[in-house]
């Protein structure tokens, strides 16, 4: 069926830290993997993505990774700050029987960086 | 550019109302889709509209419709309105839909009473 699970649903550091978020998905044809920022009181906001044919791709303090054989993506965060407190959902695009995409979310993780 | 603009931001509605929402994509986006977010169930899939057709459709009852104008506009509509549809309604603009880089607007707060 259609899943993406992301752990941990809760995640604390310290300022200068890094934070690894993780998701796995279950549809082996899933190409696009985005992750999204939510701060409070506002919508998603795309942060980074990848595609299937790219193992792992950065912009500037975050990373992420991809392992299609295992079907689990990663979201890297170096050198954390306050601001990056937040919850981060990962997605991952499935298409239906007519071929169009959708996006699967995951749960959310609660990202909190003490000063 | 501007980003997705969704009108109005907060609603309060009755049970058995309903309620229309509205959701203005980026320019030259012509794929809208819609989410509800709730604290219990996360961020759903309602359904996506490209050039005016719908494609794409979640796993909601049929008091959840939606539409969408020439101009990329889209509307939602939930008729018959349970305390359940309390939730933060997003939608999300791309230029192509999902697979694409999707963009999401603030949200509408929909509390039912």
């Amino acid at each position: 069926g259609e899943n993406v699970e992301q752990h941990p649903s809760t995640l604390s550091v310290q300022e200068g830290d890094s934070a690894v978020i993780k998701c796995t998905y279950s549809d082996s044809a899933s190409n696009y993997f985005p992750w999204y920022k939510q701060e409070l009181g506002k919508g998603p906001q795309l942060i980074i993505d990848i595609r299937s044919n790219v193992g792992e791709k950065k912009d500037q303090r975050i990373a992420v990774t991809l392992n299609k054989t295992a079907k689990h993506f990663s979201l890297h965060i170096t050198e954390t700050q306050p601001e990056d407190s937040a919850v981060y959902f990962c997605a991952a695009s499935i298409s239906d029987s007519g071929g169009y995409n959708k996006l699967i979310f995951g749960a959310g993780t609660r990202l909190a960086v003490h000063p | 550019k501007a980003g997705v603009t969704q009108t109005p931001r907060y609603l309060i509605k009755t049970r058995g109302q309903q309620v229309t929402l509205s959701c203005s994509p980026i320019s030259g986006h012509r794929s809208v889709s819609w989410y509800q977010q709730t604290p219990g169930q996360g961020l759903q899939f309602l359904f996506e509209y490209f050039s005016e057709t719908q494609r794409n459709k979640g796993n909601f009852p049929g008091r959840f419709s939606g539409r969408q104008f020439s101009n990329s506009r889209s509307e939602m509509n939930v008729s018959t309105l349970e305390l359940g549809d309390s939730a933060l309604y997003l939608c999300a603009s791309s230029f192509q839909g999902f697979g694409t880089e999707a963009f999401f607007g603030q949200g509408t707060r929909l509390t039912v009473v």
